[in-house]
């Protein structure tokens, strides 16, 4: 099954400690990209990634890392989470030179205390 | 700056009945717009797209349609079921806007009255 696949689903944590969200396609899609999604905000990109070793900054990437080092995974690192960062966190991955069509993942809510 | 918004946080319709969402942008340069639906739970997932060269497209019982000159954006989706009950969200592309130029507004809510 064609699928976006992010873990954990949902994550509590505190201040400073250091997390991994991951993210996994399977549909062999170069563009890779997380958001977050905020009550009155919407969706707001964070990082993108139109290919292996390649990345680039979204609209909030403040406090975030990505890396793309291989075509299926794309982790987005919280080295020092503050409680600004809980939201909810989606990866998406599409066709490159496909404009219209993203496939989302499930979302991983954080929580940072 | 640009964005894209929606005119009502939450919309109740009738079982049966049609549901409009409507969306207005600020952005005459974009060149697609999308329509999504988030279900409780889930990513968001595509539902229709137009180009900005189309004033209307169908799908399978929703029709989007494109109002350039007031910068309107609507979904009509018919005979409203009990499954439609979602988040429903506009976006809108501008190529010249980054990778994907992808700009969200805040998202609809669909409620179904039995």
């Amino acid at each position: 099954e064609a699928q976006v696949t992010q873990n954990p689903r949902y994550l509590i944590t505190v201040t400073g400690k250091k997390l991994t969200v991951t993210c996994s396609q399977n549909m062999n899609h170069e563009y890779m990209s997380w958001y977050r999604q905020d009550p009155g905000l919407g969706l707001r990109q964070i990082y993108y990634s139109m290919n292996v070793e390649v990345t680039d900054k979204g609209d909030v990437p403040e406090g975030y890392k990505v890396s793309r080092k291989e075509k299926r995974n794309f982790p987005l690192i919280l080295e020092s989470p503050s409680p600004n960062q809980t939201s909810l966190y989606f990866c998406a991955s599409k066709r490159q030179g496909v404009v219209n069509e993203q496939f989302f993942g499930p979302g991983t809510r954080l929580t940072v205390l | 700056g640009e964005s894209v918004g929606l005119h009502l946080p939450t919309l109740s319709v009738q079982e049966g009945d049609n549901s409009i969402i409507n969306c207005a942008y600020s952005n005459s340069a974009s060149d697609y717009f999308i329509w999504y639906k988030q279900e409780s739970g889930k990513g968001p997932q595509f539902i229709i797209d137009i180009r900005s060269n189309m004033d209307k497209r169908q799908g399978q019982r929703v029709t989007v349609l494109l109002n350039k000159t007031v910068k309107h954006l609507s979904l009509q989706i018919a005979a409203t079921q009990p499954g439609d009950s979602a988040v429903y969200f506009c976006a809108e592309i501008y190529s010249g806007g980054g990778a994907d130029g992808l700009t969200f507004g805040k998202g609809t809510h669909l409620i179904i009255q039995p």
